[in-house]
Order: C-alpha cells, then structure tokens, then sequence
C-alpha cells in the first residue's frame, strides 16, 4: 500500500520548453502532495504544497509562475516547470499523504523522482 | 527556527556490524519524526517512524530512539547489510503538514 508514481522519470528538453511531471497516488487518496527538487549530494528542498481544489502554497523564493502546480483530484498533482533553463536541471519528486490515514496522517510517501535535465 | 541536523555526512561500517545514524533537531513542537532511505536515483522509502509520546520504537532490523530533552534522535540497524548502503534522512513534522528534513548521511557497507 501508499504508492506513489511519477511520469516521467526522465526527461531531456531544450531550454525555454515546458516540462509537466505527473504524481499519482495509486492506491490512496491525497488531498495533499508535496513537490520537492534535490541536487546532488544534498538533501530535499520542499518547493510547494499541493492542495486538491486548491491553489498550491510556495515555499519562499521559488517562483509560483514558473513551476505551477496543478492538484485537480485526489489521486493526481502536475507540476509543471515553464520556460525551462539549464539551471532548472534537477531531481524532482513528489510526495502525498494519506488523507484517510487519521493518527498516521503525517506519514509521507514519496515518488520515484524524476530527473529533469534541460539543454 | 525549526531545523533537523544530523551529526555526519558519510558512515562507513563492516557487513554484520550494527549501524548507528545521529540526529538532532531544534524544533521542540515537533511530535512526530520519521527516518527515510534514499537510494540513488530513487525517492526517499520509508523506513520508520516515531512520535514524541515514544522513546523508543522497533521495526525489523531498525530501532528509533528519541531523546526529548537533548531533542536528539537516531536510527540503529542491525547486522547492516550491503543492500543497506544508501543516504538516511530525518525529517520532523513542522507547521502545515510539511516535514523538515536533515542534510543526510550516506551510509557505506563494507564486504
């Protein structure tokens, strides 16, 4: 129990592209996700908080206009990285908690990542 | 502020020893924290959990300890194992439902 997928697990794109990944939870509900990036050897930085039916919390200093965040259903958060630059090449993943999980609740379960390299 | 900090970055340990991850926090409205493997090229896993009404909480070939009053908490496994080798978080919960999480600490199994 508690998977959560990403699409794609890679992906190679030109600079001033746009980039969406896909989070799934595949067999609970969340009406929370978080997005995360990673760089090498360092530890997780949370970018945002996905609210289902509503608009996403940013964390300070990332810009809601170029990673936007979409949470339309409770099984399903994209981000989506606009007008990608090099310096957006990164390690993205996601995470959801289980909205039924009542005293567990704060439990993260995170996705396999997707590694984003931008050209 | 709140922070999760771990005490090293790289622990290097002999296949069958036991393994010791340190980690400190500073958040004392942190109830609930959580240890996570991260393997490379993969997302973090949960490994175990604990929450602050606990000292002490075992899972199958881990133990979490947790010391309240030097807001300090590690992770042991046992008889580590090759396929142990990977990076170990702590994350504590903060405000909104957000974990904070730690540098990290690659842990390195020797045959």
């Amino acid at each position: 129990g508690a998977v959560v997928s990403q699409h794609p697990s890679w992906v190679i794109c030109k600079s001033g592209t746009s980039v969406k990944i896909e989070c799934r939870s595949l067999d609970f509900q969340a009406t929370t996700m978080f997005w995360y990036r990673q760089f090498p050897k360092q530890s997780l930085m949370l970018m945002a908080t996905s609210n289902e039916g509503s608009k996403a919390t940013y964390e300070q200093g990332v810009e809601k206009d170029k990673f936007l965040i979409n949470h339309a259903s409770l099984t399903l958060s994209t981000l989506t990285v606009t007008s990608a630059h090099p310096e957006d090449s990164s390690f993205y993943i996601c995470s959801a908690r289980d909205t039924l999980a009542g005293g567990a609740g704060e439990t993260q379960y995170f996705g396999p990542g997707t590694r984003l390299l931008v050209l | 502020g709140e922070s999760v900090g771990l005490h090293l970055p790289t622990l290097s340990v002999q296949e069958g020893d036991n393994s010791i991850i340190n980690c400190a926090y500073s958040n004392s409205a942190s109830d609930y924290f959580i240890w996570y493997k991260q393997e490379s090229g993969k997302g973090p896993q949960f490994i175990i959990d604990i929450r602050s009404n606990m000292d002490k909480r075992q899972g199958q070939r881990v133990t979490v300890l947790l010391n309240k009053t030097v807001k300090h908490l590690s992770l042991q496994i046992a008889a580590t194992q090759p396929g142990d080798s990977a990076v170990y978080f702590c994350a504590g919960d903060g405000q909104g439902g957000k974990l904070i999480f730690g540098q990290g600490t690659e842990l390195s199994v020797k045959p």
